[in-house]
């Protein structure tokens, strides 16, 4: 069974910095591309970043290009997103989510979510 | 970036109803065209690829159909597990957009 398990949400000031940690099992991570997709409170679904098998191709929507660093480690079967320079419009919900192969681009898994809270 | 539009923002019907939701781009997405359920404090749930496929496991009451630029999500004969929010979300182009969300509640 697949499954996605964030971790490392929290409430940071702004300014501030956080470490989502995506864990994966259930199938063959190091083969998938995965994602980061973000939800505001009471808001819609935003695409934030995503990162290739071998981690050597990301790319990041232009609302946190520089800011955010996706990574993984497939020794780990984990991904995750360094948070630099948190506003408050960063304030959501982080999922990681698998690409669905059959269908490039589109999100086959979720994990439950991780809550990120950017106030003072 | 591409804008994906839904229509209605939101609606109301009954067990055993009917439903379609709308979806269109801002430019021509092919069939680059993905449809999402949520329930509330849950994740999305994968329901349709490539505008009209049905992921593995989703009910056979959920269709979808269009191309270019305009795209819809029925529901035939609503079940009370149904009642959500509902994306479209195209995966033509980065960035890969969202529209709004279509809220369906019971009536």
């Amino acid at each position: 069974e697949v499954q996605l398990v964030e971790s490392g949400g929290g409430l940071v000031q702004p300014g501030g910095s956080l470490r989502l940690s995506c864990a994966a099992s259930g199938f063959t991570f190091s083969n998938y591309w995965m994602h980061w997709v973000r939800q505001a409170p009471g808001k819609g679904l935003m695409w934030v970043s995503h990162i290739n098998g071998d981690g050597t191709s990301t790319t990041y929507a232009d609302s946190v290009r520089g800011r955010f660093t996706i990574s993984r480690d497939n020794a780990k079967n984990s991904l995750y997103l360094q948070m630099n320079s948190l506003r408050a419009e960063d304030t959501a919900a982080y999922y990681c989510a698998r690409d669905f192969p059959r269908s490039a681009w589109s999100f086959d898994y979720w994990g439950q979510g991780a809550l990120v809270t950017v106030s003072s | 970036d591409i804008q994906l539009t839904q229509s209605p923002s939101s609606l109301s019907a009954s067990v055993g109803g009917r439903v379609t939701i709308t979806c269109r781009a801002s430019q021509n997405i092919s069939s680059y065209l993905n449809w999402y359920q949520q329930k509330p404090g849950k994740a999305p749930k994968f329901l349709i690829y490539a505008s009209s496929s049905l992921q593995f496991g989703v009910p056979s009451r959920f269709s979808g159909s269009g191309s270019g630029t305009d795209f819809t999500l029925t529901i035939s004969s609503l079940q009370p597990e149904d009642f959500a929010t509902y994306y479209c979300q195209q995966s033509y182009s980065n960035p890969y957009t969202f529209g709004q969300g279509t809220k369906l509640e019971i009536k």
